[in-house]
């Protein structure tokens, strides 16, 4: 059974970091890109990063580019989100995902961590 | 970047009638369109890949439609456990993007 289990979420305040990680297992992860999509407080869905199966390609919104960084290890099946000068504006629910390639749908979510930035 | 709208915004309907569910994009994607659907408090769920193919497990009153531009998801007779969010996906290019969401409830 493919299972995807976010952790890391938390309070953090404006201009501070966090790293989230997400486990994986039921699958090859060796073999599948992974995905970070969050959702704000009564809002939607937004892509915000993406890597490939390998680690050598990753992709990012906009809207992070240059503040987040994605990574992972396939040796322990695991993915991170590095994030630095965060706003209220990445106040969000994280979800990390199983996608089929870097640019697929995202066919297994983890439950999500909450990230609140605020002082 | 391609910006998917969703209509209507709201579906009021009763159990067993016919959803009926609109995605338009701002450009072609072809045929790489995906459909969730996200229940309050849950991740959202993938439904559709590829405008008309159903994920594992999907039951097969969801059905998905269209090309290029236009896209319909379809629920047959709507289950009580069908009244959700439902969002649109496009995997044509980067950014992938999410529409706004359709939210179907119960009149």
């Amino acid at each position: 059974e493919v299972q995807v289990v976010d952790s890391g979420g938390g309070l953090v305040q404006p201009g501070g970091s966090l790293r989230l990680s997400c486990a994986a297992s039921g699958f090859t992860f060796s073999s599948y890109a992974m995905g970070w999509v969050r959702q704000a407080p009564g809002k939607g869905l937004e892509c915000i990063s993406v890597i490939s199966a390998s680690g050598g390609s990753s992709f990012y919104a906009d809207s992070v580019k240059g503040r987040f960084t994605i990574s992972r290890d396939n040796s322990k099946n695991t993915v991170h989100l590095q994030m630095i000068s965060l706003t209220a504006e990445d106040t969000a629910v994280y979800y990390c995902a199983k996608i089929r390639g870097i640019f697929d749908y995202f066919h297994y979510w983890g439950q999500g961590a909450l990230v609140t930035v605020s002082s | 970047e391609i910006v998917l709208t969703q209509s209507p915004a709201t579906l009021s309907l009763s159990p067993g009638e016919r959803a009926t569910l609109s995605c338009r994009a701002s450009q072609s994607v072809s045929s790489f369109l995906g459909w969730y659907q996200q229940k309050p408090g849950q991740a959202p769920r993938l439904l559709i890949y590829d405008a008309y193919n159903r994920a594992t497990g999907v039951p097969a009153r969801f059905s998905g439609s269209g090309s290029g531009t236009d896209f319909t998801l379809t629920i047959s007779s709507l289950e009580p456990e069908d009244f959700a969010v439902y969002y649109c996906q496009q995997r044509s290019k980067w950014p992938l993007t999410f529409g706004p969401g359709t939210r179907v409830d119960i009149k």
